[in-house]
């Protein structure tokens, strides 16, 4: 089972270069999310999907765009890297509706030079 | 402002030592808090829970909740080297979606 599936896992940017990171899931999911994990900050979500069609503003959202695609994609945009930006990117998915768990994918590792 | 603080932030044991992992939450509209293990790469679901005083049992891991006292425990039993990892604590909200309000984990290495 796939689960959840990010590309890249490794990218080095320019800063003011762009980038999307792209996600998908295979489990049915409505809700979608991207957070990013940062040493000393845990995870912080930057945007989430509750279903398709809709998305909104996480905790930390600036210097990022997301796109809800269908059901299974949900890709995050960076539109002019900053070094701030270097991070651990995570996408993750959960069945629409508080306590439900959060399945997330392996990770996509950003560096902005 | 919402908060999830966990504590210790780093632990270092040797191998069959017991260990208990602190979450404490300040979090409006509570509905979930859950657990997760982060090895190399993405967080695995250890064990949410919703209710308070009841114990949930992994092998040898386990957690509960006071939604009291607004914290939950995670325990291990005999430490194995494998058991080295971050573990975080996450707090569900009510509302439409679920958005989990994360610490920033506790890193434990289990020494040989």
């Amino acid at each position: 089972n796939a689960g959840v599936t990010q590309t890249p896992k490794f990218q080095v940017l320019k800063t003011g270069q762009s980038m999307t990171l792209q996600c998908a899931q295979d489990m049915n999911h409505n809700s979608m999310y991207w957070y990013r994990q940062d040493p000393g900050m845990g995870l912080r979500l930057i945007y989430y999907s509750a279903s398709e069609g809709t998305t909104d503003k996480g905790e930390v959202p600036n210097g990022y765009n997301v796109s809800r695609l269908n059901k299974r994609e949900f890709s995050l945009r960076l539109e002019s890297a900053a070094p701030s930006q270097t991070s651990v990117y995570f996408c993750a998915s959960s069945i629409t509706g508080p306590g439900n768990t959060i399945y997330f994918g392996e990770g996509s590792w950003l560096t902005v030079v | 402002e919402d908060k999830v603080v966990q504590s210790p932030l780093s632990l270092v044991v040797h191998e069959g030592d017991t260990v208990t992992l602190n979450c404490s939450y300040e979090v409006t509209n509570f509905r979930s808090l859950l657990w997760y293990k982060q090895e190399k790469k993405a967080p695995t679901f250890l064990f949410m829970l919703t209710s308070s005083g009841i114990e949930k049992k992994s092998g040898r891991l386990s957690s509960i909740l006071d939604k009291k006292e607004l914290f939950s425990i995670l325990n291990i039993t005999a430490t194995q080297t494998g058991d080295s990892a971050i573990y975080l604590c996450a707090v569900g909200r009510g509302g439409a979606t679920n958005k989990l309000i994360f610490g920033t984990g506790t890193l434990l290495a289990v020494q040989p």
